[in-house]
């Protein structure tokens, strides 16, 4: 069965970090890109970061840039986000998802086909 | 980046009911259009991509339509386990992958 699990989340205090796993199974882990998604207690999806299959290509969104990092390790079939300077807004849910890749001769397309059930993150004091 | 918006935010409905919701790119995004289905505290599921093509064993009631700035996600006789959250995302122009704020489907 293909699968994700992550794992790490829990309470952290404002300006602390938190490392956030990701275990696959059930796939070539190392043939595919994977993202983080989180959710907002009561809100919408915002996708924060995503990683190439060789992590040659890395990406952030605007609001975690110089704050977080993804990695991952395909011998371990595992992702990684390590979280730091954290704020009370990034408070929420946090997934990871599959890409699944459309190829053109222009370009490549993803879209997220497998999620994980996620790991919850509060930030508070 | 591409804002989407989809309407309605939220809309009440009957088991057996034709539902549709649609979703705005504020830019075109050809058919790079992907559906997902949110159940509370469950991850979102792969619906349709592509705009129109159904993902693996989601039940043919469910079809997509639409290319460019609008796109519609329709049911079209609704079942009790379809009530959930709808989202849509495009995947045309990244980073960042963007989307819509949610369809909140309930029961009447």
């Amino acid at each position: 069965e293909t699968q994700l699990v992550e794992s790490g989340g829990g309470l952290v205090q404002p300006g602390g970090s938190l490392r956030l796993s990701c275990a696959a199974s059930g796939f070539t882990f190392s043939s595919y890109s994977i993202n983080w998604v989180r959710q907002a207690p009561g809100k919408g999806l915002e996708w924060v970061s995503y990683i190439s299959s060789s992590s040659k290509t890395i990406y952030y969104a605007d609001s975690v840039k110089g704050r977080f990092t993804i990695s991952r390790d395909n011998a371990k079939n595992s992702l990684y986000l390590q979280m730091s300077s954290l704020r009370a807004e990034d408070t929420a849910v946090y997934y990871c998802a599959r890409s699944e890749t459309t190829v053109t001769p222009y370009y490549y397309y993803y879209y997220m086909d497998v999620w994980g059930r996620g790991t919850t993150v509060t930030v508070s004091s | 980046a591409i804002r989407m918006t989809q309407s309605p935010s939220s809309l009440s409905a009957s088991t057996g009911d034709r539902v549709t919701i649609t979703c705005r790119a504020s830019h075109p995004i050809s058919s790079y259009l992907a559906w997902y289905q949110q159940k509370p505290g469950k991850a979102p599921k792969l619906l349709i991509y592509a705009a129109s093509t159904l993902q693996s064993g989601v039940p043919s009631r469910f079809s997509g339509s639409g290319s460019g700035t609008e796109f519609t996600l329709t049911i079209s006789r609704l079942q009790s386990e379809d009530f959930a959250t709808y989202y849509c995302q495009q995947y045309y122009n990244y980073p960042p992958w963007t989307f819509g704020q949610g369809t909140k489907v309930e029961i009447k």
